[in-house]
């Protein structure tokens, strides 16, 4: 098993471009989830979904958009990047409802917007 | 709504003793999950120990134990023996059993000093 896996690595954007962080796992999680880190504020939720076809927003929604349209994909699209976007992206996946569920994070996406 | 709060930013240790992480939680659920998560320079989120609100015995992984106390919402990490690798950023989180989003604290950089 890959895990769960992000594409690009690094990325830099100019101000007003769009583009899409990539997000698979194979595991077969029906909870897949978006996190930003940003220096002294840990990571915050973005968008999350509990299952293919359904998303609903997180703490920090504004400016970006999910869709879930398979169980192993959750990408997530910048409209039009700013500034304030400048992060490092997680992703994050899980089964739930079992004694030992964890969440599994992906190797995050540093992202940074000129 | 659930906080995460990690009093300390920052601690150091002297390798081979022993430290202690704090982590205090606010919740008012009673079905939930706490983690401890590493954060190493190589930016992934590495689970080093989880806890089940229900079960009342502290979990232990190897050299890392915590000290959950369910009344007072306080869950501490404690890692013995020290090590140059336990250097990381560590990340306390709260899960409910209803869905994947993640409360992260701030974070505490811990310095292991030789």
């Amino acid at each position: 098993n890959a895990g769960v896996t992000q594409t690009p690595k690094f990325q830099v954007l100019k101000t007003g471009q769009s583009m899409t962080l990539q997000c698979a796992q194979d595991m077969n999680h029906e909870y897949m989830s978006w996190y930003r880190q940003d220096p002294g504020m840990g990571l915050r939720l973005i968008h999350y979904s509990v299952g293919a076809g359904i998303t609903d927003q997180g703490e920090v929604p504004n400016g970006y958009n999910v869709s879930r349209s398979t169980t192993e994909d959750f990408p997530l699209r910048l409209l039009s990047a700013a500034p304030s976007q400048t992060s490092v992206y997680f992703c994050a996946s899980s089964s739930p409802g079992t004694p030992s569920s964890s969440s599994y994070f992906g190797p995050g996406t540093r992202l940074t917007v000129t | 709504a659930q906080t995460v709060t990690q009093s300390q930013p920052e601690m150091s240790v002297q390798e081979a003793e022993t430290v202690t992480l704090s982590c205090t939680y606010d919740t008012s659920e009673s079905d939930y999950y706490l983690f401890w998560y590493k954060q190493p320079p190589s930016r992934q989120m590495i689970l080093v120990i989880r806890q089940e609100a229900y079960k009342q015995q502290n979990a232990t992984e190897n050299r890392f134990s915590v000290n959950f106390q369910k009344a007072a919402k306080s869950f501490s990490l404690k890692i013995s023996d020290s090590q140059l690798g336990d250097a990381a950023m560590y990340f306390c989180a709260y899960r409910t059993n209803r869905d994947d989003k993640i409360i992260f604290g701030k974070g505490t950089r811990l310095h292991i000093l030789p």
